[in-house]
C-alpha cells in the first residue's frame, strides 16, 4: 500500500506561471511531512518540514501547506531554475527512523 | 567536510561479484542513513545508525546487504552478489539529530549497475 502519492508526476510551467504540487498520504498519526528538491545526479535537499494541519512554511517562491491529508507545494511565478524534481516524504508511524518517499514530481519551468 | 560524501559515484559491476559503496558524513552528524533510489521510484529506506546504538537494519531487502559504520563516522554498505535488480542509486544522508526531523543532508549517490 502506497503511503506517499505526488502528482502530478511531471510539469510544466511557462515562466511565471504559478501552480502547485500535491503530495497525498494514507499514514496515521502524522508526526512530520517533509519536502525536498533534487535536481539530476544530486541527492535530494532539504526544503521544509510541516508537523499539523494548517501549517504554512515558505522559502522565496516556495510556499508548502499541510492538511490532514495532504500536502502542497506552491510555486509562485517560477523562474527556470527552479526545474527540479520535488519529492515529499512522511515519517512512518511504526519506526521514526523511516521516512517513506514519494515518486516525486519532475517540474520543468521554460523560460 | 562540507557535505556529505559518497564514492565512487558511479560503479558498474558484473552479476554475483561483491561491491562496497562509502559514506562520508558530515563531522558531527550522528545520524546516517542509507536509502536506495530505483528509476522512476521514491527512495526506499534501507538501515539507520545513531550513535553508537545498534542500527536499525529494518529496511535491508536481503542478507546480501549489510553495512557498517566505523568510529561513528564513515559507513560502508556491502552488497555481496550482486543481482541485476540491484542497480540503483544509493544514497547517504546524515542528521544532527537523532530521527532527521529537521531534515537529512543527502549525499549525491553511488549509482550501481549490475551487468
Amino acid at each position: 500500500e502506497d503511503q506517499v502519492t505526488q502528482s502530478p508526476e511531471a510539469l510544466r510551467l511557462q515562466e511565471g506561471e504559478s501552480s502547485s504540487l500535491n503530495c497525498s498520504y494514507t499514514v496515521s498519526g502524522l508526526r512530520g511531512l517533509f519536502w525536498y528538491r533534487q535536481d539530476p545526479g544530486k541527492g535530494p535537499e532539504f526544503l521544509f518540514t510541516l508537523y499539523s494541519a494548517g501549517e504554512e512554511k515558505e522559502k522565496e517562491r516556495l510556499k508548502a501547506t499541510l492538511t490532514k491529508k495532504e500536502s502542497f507545494l506552491h510555486i509562485t511565478a517560477p523562474k527556470p531554475e527552479d526545474s527540479a524534481t520535488y519529492l515529499c516524504a512522511v515519517q512512518a508511524p511504526d519506526n521514526f527512523n523511516k521516512f517513506y518517499f514519494g515518486s516525486g514530481t519532475k517540474l520543468n519551468v521554460k523560460p | 567536510g562540507a557535505g556529505v560524501s559518497q564514492s565512487p559515484s558511479n560503479k558498474v559491476t558484473e552479476k554475483g561479484k561483491d561491491v562496497e559503496l562509502r559514506c562520508d558524513p558530515i563531522s558531527g552528524h550522528t545520524a546516517l542513513y542509507w536509502y536506495r533510489q530505483s528509476l522512476g521510484q521514491g527512495l526506499e529506506f534501507l538501515i539507520y545508525f545513531q550513535g553508537n546504538s545498534a542500527p536499525d537494519k529494518s529496511g535491508l531487502p536481503s542478507d546480501r546487504f549489510s553495512a557498517e559504520r566505523t568510529g561513528g563516522s564513515v559507513s560502508t554498505l556491502t552488497i555481496q552478489r550482486t543481482q541485476q535488480e540491484d542497480s540503483a542509486v544509493y544514497l547517504c544522508a546524515s542528521s544532527l539529530g537523532p530521527q532527521g526531523n529537521r531534515g537529512y543532508t543527502f549525499g549525491s549517490g553511488t549509482r550501481l549497475t549490475v551487468v
